[in-house]
């Protein structure tokens, strides 16, 4: 079950730069998509989100971009800050109900000084 | 700010043995969630529940696994008679809306089957 894949395990970057983490999906039930950042031995935290009907959603340092056609999806984050290491997990969502939501494998994001 | 907790954060069983993970979700939430997450996998859906009742379960959750809100504030995932692969962390969530959009997070619990 490969619904939501994140094909980088891991990306590098510096400080004050941007980072952008990468998702695909293949499941064309999902309209909704979240991005979620884990800290080590804690649980996922929420980010930020964006509906299939936009294609771009912006929250401070963090934005999200949907290319529907490609079911692809991008986080970026600038400039980026040495807390923002951690591992960013998409997860899809279809509006089916009470919807479970479907993570990918995640990318761990290093950012350095 | 309201969150999601979990207890234990760490339970060490034997396998065979019955194990109930607690979780307190944020407290205008109606809609609850369990995932885990095997070491170095993804994190997947168990099971969500809404007005006492199952919602949705995943092929994972087979009849070993069963949820419950006993009280007003509790959520508990039981596992009847673990097996080694069940160790795992497992993650509680909630949420405010129907579609489970926003789900937030407990920090898990670490169960460690041997």
């Amino acid at each position: 079950d490969q619904q939501v894949k994140q094909n980088s395990p891991s990306l590098s970057v510096q400080e004050g730069r941007i980072s952008i983490l990468n998702c695909d999906y293949t499941n064309s039930m999902f309209d909704y998509f979240l991005w979620y950042k884990k800290y080590p031995a804690e649980g996922p935290t929420f980010l930020i989100s964006i509906s299939s009907i936009k294609d771009k959603n912006e929250d401070g340092r963090f934005t999200v971009f949907l290319n529907k056609s490609a079911k692809h999806l991008s986080l970026h984050i600038v400039p980026s800050q040495p807390g923002d290491s951690a591992v960013y997990f998409c997860a899809g969502a279809m509006n089916t109900g009470f919807q479970k939501l479907v993570f990918g494998t995640g990318t761990r994001l290093l950012v350095s000084p | 700010e309201p969150e999601v907790t979990q207890t234990p954060s760490h339970q060490v069983t034997q396998m065979g043995q019955e194990v109930i993970l607690r979780c307190v979700p944020i407290s205008n939430h109606l809609y609850f969630y369990w995932y885990r997450q095997i070491l170095g996998q993804k994190v997947e859906f168990l099971v969500s529940f809404y007005n006492n009742e199952i919602s949705e379960k995943s092929e994972i959750f087979d009849d070993q696994f069963s949820v419950e809100r006993p009280d007003g504030s509790n959520f508990t995932l039981k596992i009847r008679s673990t097996k080694l692969e069940d160790s795992a962390m497992y993650f509680c969530a909630s949420s405010a809306l129907k579609t489970g959009r926003e789900q937030y997070f407990g920090p898990g619990t670490r169960l460690t089957v041997t």
